[in-house]
């Protein structure tokens, strides 16, 4: 079983639709949650952070962690076209530790 | 205006020859981390400094080197070794902070990446 495993998609949806992105994970260690987004040919920008569980939100993105499923999510309100691009969950322990990340899922928003 | 930035954009190679990709941060950013990318592969690291002159071998070192000489660069030399270098190549950096150093639980290390290079062997 991999340490963490993300749905490659595509995803596509509507515009203005709600978009549900997921990761599950092994290691019940990891305390840091990250989502990052990566439009083609660029390199990752940070969205979202969330230590230990909960949810946290900013804007049109929330991000929540339930430690227990070992699951994350991450939600996209009224999604948009420049919503389109792949999606990498990564988290990691706590103290200095390297990041893993998943596979990243593709998510394609048509106007 | 911070940042990090890698070149070149693209690089060709020939198999056999050794080629050095560059990335330099002026964030003042202790760590910086080396990944490669491959279609539904996901990011995978390869080398990683968290500080001047010291460097730890990351999922998949082999057929790679990294040095680092300045805190503001951490070049990665990709080596007639490796079997299958035609990849993305991406360079990230963090403060090296965190809840490590702060003392604080929930304060994050964010890594923060470059544009990346595109290797194609030919």
């Amino acid at each position: 079983q991999k340490e963490v495993e993300q749905d490659p998609g595509p995803l596509s949806v509507p515009e203005g639709a709600i978009v549900s992105l997921n990761c599950t994970y092994s290691n019940s260690a990891f305390q840091y949650f990250m989502w990052y987004r990566q439009y083609s040919r660029k390199g990752p920008e940070l969205l979202m952070y969330t230590y230990s569980s909960g949810n946290k939100e900013d804007g049109r993105f929330t991000a929540q962690v339930d430690k227990s499923s070992k699951y994350i999510s991450l939600f996209i309100r009224d999604s948009q076209p420049s919503d389109s691009a792949t999606y990498l969950c990564a988290m990691r322990n706590s103290g200095y530790s390297t990041l893993t990340f998943g596979k990243g899922t593709m998510l394609l928003v048509s106007p | 205006d911070g940042g990090i930035t890698q070149s070149p954009k693209y690089l060709f190679r020939k198999e056999g020859q050794n080629v050095t990709l560059s990335c330099e941060q002026n964030l003042n950013h202790d760590a910086m981390y080396w990944y490669r990318q491959d279609p539904g592969q996901g990011l995978r690291l390869i080398y990683y400094s968290q500080i001047v002159n010291d460097f730890q071998k990351g999922d998949i070192a082999e057929g790679y080197s990294v040095s680092r000489e300045k805190k503001e660069s951490f070049p990665l030399t990709v080596t007639s070794a490796q079997k299958n270098p035609t990849a993305f190549y991406l360079c990230a950096s963090s403060s090296g902070q965190g809840e490590r150093l702060s003392g604080l639980a929930g304060v994050t290390d964010t890594q923060y990446f470059g544009p990346g290079t595109r290797l194609t062997v030919l």
